[in-house]
């Protein structure tokens, strides 16, 4: 099965801890996200990275950091830096990275991060 | 700022009629703009993708307009079913390289039988 996988489904921390969330796609996609999504809002974008060994800061990068040492592995860490972590992270693939390109993104099931 | 607007409220319909969602957005001049659809606890799914040059596109019951004057898009299903019912979420290009989306709020939809 191609696709994309986020673990754990469900996260809890406590306050001052970092965790990190693992998100890896089989689809041979060069491009990868992570989004945030608080309830009743849109996905904002933390982090993306359009080739291995680069990834770019999003909307709302403060309090993260990401690594992409392989093509099919982004995973997000959530430092204690973040000062309101608990919410709903999302991570995406696409398989495009040229400039005008529109290929849709294909995303995973999610992780729920709630700091205790 | 660019911003999307998406109704908050939720949609509440009955089965057979056709579904209207709307979309939308201000300081932009996006490229294309794409529509997906998310259920609770879950990703994502994308459904349909128009360009600004397009004014309409079609899936089986979907159908999406697109007006850069008013800068608007509305999304419709037709034949609604109770599967239908989740949260639709529009996504405009950002203009930049790659698949760059700037999201909406969403809009929740609610087929009721």
């Amino acid at each position: 099965d191609g696709g994309i996988t986020q673990s754990p489904k469900y996260l809890f921390r406590k306050e001052g801890q970092n965790v990190t969330l693992s998100c890896e796609q089989n689809l041979n996609h060069d491009a990868m996200y992570w989004y945030r999504q608080d309830p009743g809002q849109g996905l904002r974008l933390i982090y993306y990275s359009q080739i291995v060994n680069d990834f770019q800061k999003g909307d709302i990068a403060e309090g993260y950091s990401v690594s992409r040492e392989k093509k099919e592995s982004f995973p997000l860490t959530v430092t204690s830096a973040q000062k309101n972590p608990t919410a709903f992270y999302l991570c995406a693939s696409s398989t495009d990275t040229r400039q005008g390109a529109d290929n849709e993104q294909f995303f995973g099931p999610g992780t729920r991060l709630t700091v205790l | 700022s660019q911003k999307i607007e998406q109704n908050s409220e939720a949609l509440n319909i009955q089965e057979g009629k056709t579904a209207t969602l709307t979309c939308n957005y201000t300081n932009y001049s996006p490229a294309y703009l794409q529509w997906y659809r998310q259920d609770p606890g879950r990703g994502p799914v994308f459904l349909l993708l128009i360009r600004e040059n397009e004014k309409e596109k079609r899936k089986e019951r979907l159908k999406v307009t697109f007006d850069t004057t008013l800068k608007q898009s509305l999304f419709h299903i037709t034949a609604s079913q109770p599967a239908d019912s989740a949260t639709y979420l529009c996504a405009l290009s950002r203009g930049n390289a790659g698949n760059m989306l700037t999201f909406g709020g969403g809009t929740r939809l609610m087929v009721k039988p």
